[in-house]
């Protein structure tokens, strides 16, 4: 199946810093990104939807200017964190859609990343 | 708006028993169902994907269901083994806006 890979897996930073999460899709194209959020024993919260060569959609409740997505290409995305304060420590995972003729465009998901603002 | 339940939300059993579990959406206008597995500290592996047109799905000792009209899907686990310890998420696709929807998911803990 298609792979999706994420970079860090696991970060630490300080208060008041920015963080870049990218989001790859390793052997297909993805014209579609879409990125999670996932607090600890709670489930998987849709923050934005990310396509290629435009402005990313953000779902009601998430902050534009404090979560930047950029998806310049069709195979990265990124999430940026600006400004990250502790309320933001969270696992953030991505998913990418594969347009393929036999995906049924299937949603496939990154490992991850692991955010602990300190 | 649509909702994704999963029940239970816990769930230890003794090694080698048959389980299920189970969720339920509010809005059956769906494209696909798909449970997935997570471990602590992990990203999700993609278990069984059904189709809005199909019934179930099987893999080894994994089978799905899925009853659209109805809004519910079970995931069947045979002969449960310690590995298999992990929490099970259902999520939906639906067809109004083409987003995935998760439910909270059922944390499962096997008995060695």
């Amino acid at each position: 199946g298609a792979v999706v890979s994420q970079h860090p897996s696991r970060v630490i930073c300080k208060s008041g810093t920015s963080v870049k999460i990218e989001c790859r899709s390793l052997d297909f194209q993805a014209t579609t990104m879409f990125w999670y959020r996932q607090f600890p024993k709670k489930s998987l919260m849709l923050m934005a939807t990310s396509n290629e060569g435009s402005k990313a959609t953000y779902e009601q409740g998430v902050e534009k200017d404090k979560f930047l997505i950029n998806h310049a290409s069709l195979t990265l995305s990124t999430l940026t964190v600006t400004s990250a304060h502790p309320e933001d420590s969270s696992f953030y995972i991505c998913s990418a859609r594969d347009p393929g003729q036999y995906s049924y465009n299937e949603q496939f998901f990154g490992p991850g990343t692991r955010l602990t603002v300190l | 708006k649509q909702e994704v339940t999963q029940i239970p939300a816990a769930l230890s059993v003794p090694e080698g028993e048959n389980l299920v579990l189970n969720c339920s959406f509010t809005d059956s206008a769906i494209y696909n169902l798909q449970w997935f597995r997570q471990d602590p500290g992990k990203g999700l592996t993609s278990l069984l994907l059904i189709q809005s047109s199909q019934r179930e799905q099987t893999s080894g000792r994994l089978n799905a269901s899925l009853d659209k009209s109805s809004g519910r899907s079970t995931l069947y686990i045979a002969a449960s083994q310690p590995g298999d310890s992990a929490t099970y998420l259902c999520a939906v696709r639906r067809r109004r806006d083409d987003k995935i929807i998760f439910g909270k998911g059922t944390r499962l803990h096997i008995l060695p």
